[in-house]
């Protein structure tokens, strides 16, 4: 059972390029997250999934695309990578049968240059 | 808007000293409230919890206050720690989903041996 997992771990991008985050959980969970975590900001999510099928806006969505392929996985987009990109991307999921918990992934460190 | 303020932003305290966290949100719809602990480097994880329906949650040196008529809950250690050092989150609910968690920016917390 290895809960979140998201690829890569590290990436480092040239201002312009595109690229996909990918996430999957095996805990059977309705509810996925993309958050980035910036210092001194916390956590702000960028889109949410409620179920498979359907995806919501949150915080900070503009430069992001997502895609929820299936119950599984849930993938982030950046279609034309800014420096502003930078940060640390966590894939998250959640489910009321787990008691609303929300379970991180270890993390993305996405650089973009 | 929908929003999450948590204070203090930095935290000291000396082993064996309690330590309070503040947090207040935007919207009175909300009912849920977890917190999130990151220790350096890792995944943040969940701490506590607790629900609109209740006031106060304990769980050994952790408790949780929720005040639903001012909007804010806040989060108390007690004789702490030095593996209590971590930046801590506190978060709700929006919208009345459980699926859109918005974090507080984060409290760091020193304890001092």
């Amino acid at each position: 059972n290895a809960g979140v997992t998201q690829t890569p771990k590290f990436q480092v991008l040239k201002t312009g390029q595109s690229m996909t985050l990918q996430c999957a959980q095996d805990m059977n969970h309705n509810s996925m997250y993309w958050y980035r975590q910036d210092p001194g900001m916390g956590l702000r999510l960028i889109y949410y999934s409620a179920s498979e099928g359907t995806t919501d806006k949150g915080e900070v969505p503009n430069g992001y695309n997502v895609s929820r392929l299936n119950k599984r996985e849930f993938s982030l987009r950046l279609e034309s990578a800014a420096p502003s990109q930078t940060s640390v991307y966590f894939c998250a999921s959640s489910d009321s049968s787990s008691g609303n918990t929300i379970y991180f992934g270890e993390g993305s460190w996405l650089t973009v240059v | 808007g929908e929003n999450v303020e948590q204070h203090p932003s930095t935290l000291s305290v000396q082993e064996g000293d309690s330590a309070v966290i503040k947090c207040t949100y935007s919207d009175s719809a909300s009912n849920y409230f977890p917190w999130y602990k990151q220790e350096l480097g890792k995944r943040p994880q969940l701490i506590i919890d607790i629900r609109s329906n209740v006031g106060e949650k304990k769980d050994q040196r952790i408790a949780v206050t929720l005040n639903k008529t001012a909007k804010h809950f806040s989060l108390h250690i007690t004789e702490t720690q030095p593996e209590d050092s971590a930046v801590y989150f506190c978060a709700a609910n929006f919208e009345t989903s459980y699926d859109k968690v918005i974090f507080g920016p984060g409290t760091s917390l020193s304890v001092i041996p």
